[in-house]
């Protein structure tokens, strides 16, 4: 079975900095894509970054592009989101999710963290 | 605003058959990109119900059906019980966006 878990949640100011972090367990963790997907507060979620299972291609929306970086440790089974610069739009659950599907315009989320949480406030 | 449009809502009696739709454009659904539909119950994470456009992942009851056709789809549930009480989502991939994306979301209320 999948697992995900995700850390690093907190509250930060505004142009703060957080780290986020998502161990993997339950599948070869390097043959898959992982994404970061973030859900405001009574809202849909809304994808935020992917990078592939060898770490060589990623992928940001337009809101956080220039901000956050996406890596990987596949010998840790480990993925983290380095947010910078952060906003207050930036506020929600973040979810690690497990990509599949080939190619690009197929991949889909089979398996979701339980999700941490930013605020960013002052 | 979301990139896919979903209505906000949506309701049916046990039992009776609901759908819900997604339109997208020429960019993502349009473009041919997948479909793929997630059932979010109060407090927890998306949940994969379908893929690929009309494909169940193991486990999903043979209830929740999905179409796809020129810039929509559409989401069908048979038998509506609740526990089907929740938001659906969809998701496609958008070329112009290099990024995927998701619906606005439909809360689904058994009556």
């Amino acid at each position: 079975e999948f697992q995900l878990l995700e850390s690093g949640g907190d509250l930060v100011q505004p142009g703060g900095s957080l780290r986020l972090s998502c161990a993997a367990s339950g599948f070869t963790f390097s043959g898959f894509a992982m994404s970061w997907v973030r859900q405001a507060p009574g809202k849909g979620p809304e994808w935020v970054s992917a990078l592939s299972g060898l770490g060589d291609g990623s992928y940001y929306a337009d809101s956080v592009k220039g901000r956050f970086t996406i890596s990987r440790d596949n010998s840790k089974n480990t993925l983290h989101l380095q947010m910078n610069s952060l906003r207050a739009e930036d506020t929600a659950t973040y979810f690690c999710a497990k990509m599949n599907g080939h190619p690009l315009s197929s991949y889909y989320m089979d398996a979701w963290g339980k999700g941490t949480t930013v605020t960013v406030s002052s | 605003q979301s990139v896919l449009t979903q209505s906000p809502s949506g309701s049916g009696a046990p039992g009776q058959r609901v759908t819900i739709s997604c339109t997208g454009s020429s960019s993502n659904i349009g473009a041919g990109s997948d479909v793929h539909w997630y059932q979010q119950l109060p407090g927890k994470a998306p949940k994969v119900l379908i893929f690929g456009n009309n494909n169940r992942p193991s486990g999903v009851p043979d209830r929740f059906s999905g179409s796809k056709s020129g810039t929509s789809a559409s989401l069908a549930i048979t038998g509506l019980q609740a526990e089907d009480e929740a938001d659906y989502y969809c998701q496609s991939y958008d070329s112009s966006l290099s990024g995927w994306v998701f619906g606005g979301g439909t809360k689904l209320t058994v009556l």
